[in-house]
């Protein structure tokens, strides 16, 4: 059975870092994209950043130069480490398995809530 | 960058059809994608590559794509089909290539 369980989140100062991990089961992160995508409360679903199966990574304007996508193929675990954060990057993360072009984001993490907060 | 619009809400009737519109620059080219999303939860797969279920999603679910607008029906609505949904596309234009809709509420009355 696929699982992706988020962990990490929580109440950072705006500046701070985080760093948020996505254990996999059921599957092999190392041979699928895999992306973060977040929610700020009450919004709808913004991508954050992609690691492709061969490596390369991506990310959104909004993040880009902040955020750093990685995974450790040993532990089977997506991670996204953040700094410099900003109020506006208070949601709830999502880690979400990602089938291609054709296939949309098939598993998806139940999420952890990251509050950016003075 | 591509952006997809979707009508913030859609009211409709127990056993009635909903249909919640995505339009975007020539979409019928591209590959989209629908989620549904219940309070509190993560979204869920109900529609991929325009109009195929995944394994267990009601056949009540189905979806198309032409032009610049493509669309999620809900056939004889239930009470448990209230819920957010997303459109999504893979844009090959751009080195940020996933793109999310604006959502749509959809209220069963």
């Amino acid at each position: 059975e696929v699982q992706l369980v988020e962990t990490g989140g929580g109440l950072i100062q705006p500046g701070g870092s985080l760093r948020l991990s996505c254990a996999a089961s059921g599957f092999t992160v190392s041979s699928n994209y895999m992306s973060w995508v977040r929610q700020a409360p009450g919004k709808g679903l913004e991508w954050v950043s992609v690691i492709y199966s061969g490596g390369s990574t991506y990310y959104a304007d909004s993040v880009k130069g902040r955020f750093t996508i990685s995974r450790d193929n040993s532990k089977n675990t997506l991670y996204l480490q953040m700094n410099s954060l900003r109020a506006e990057d208070t949601a709830v993360y999502y880690c979400a398995r990602d089938q291609g072009r054709a296939l949309g984001f098939d598993y998806w993490g139940q999420g952890t809530l990251v509050t950016v907060s003075s | 960058s591509y952006v997809l619009t979707q009508p913030p809400s859609v009211s409709v009737a127990p056993g009635q059809t909903a249909r919640i519109t995505c339009g975007g620059n020539n979409i019928g080219s591209k590959s989209v994608h629908w989620y549904q999303q219940k309070p509190g939860q993560a979204p869920v797969l109900v529609v991929y590559d325009d109009s195929d279920r995944p394994s267990g999603i009601p056949e009540r679910f189905s979806g198309s794509n032409s032009g610049n607008t493509a669309t999620l029906t809900i056939s004889r609505v239930e009470a448990g089909d209230e819920a957010d949904y997303y459109c999504q596309v893979w844009d090959s234009s751009s080195d940020h290539p996933y793109v999310f809709g604006t959502g749509t509420k959809v209220t069963v009355l």
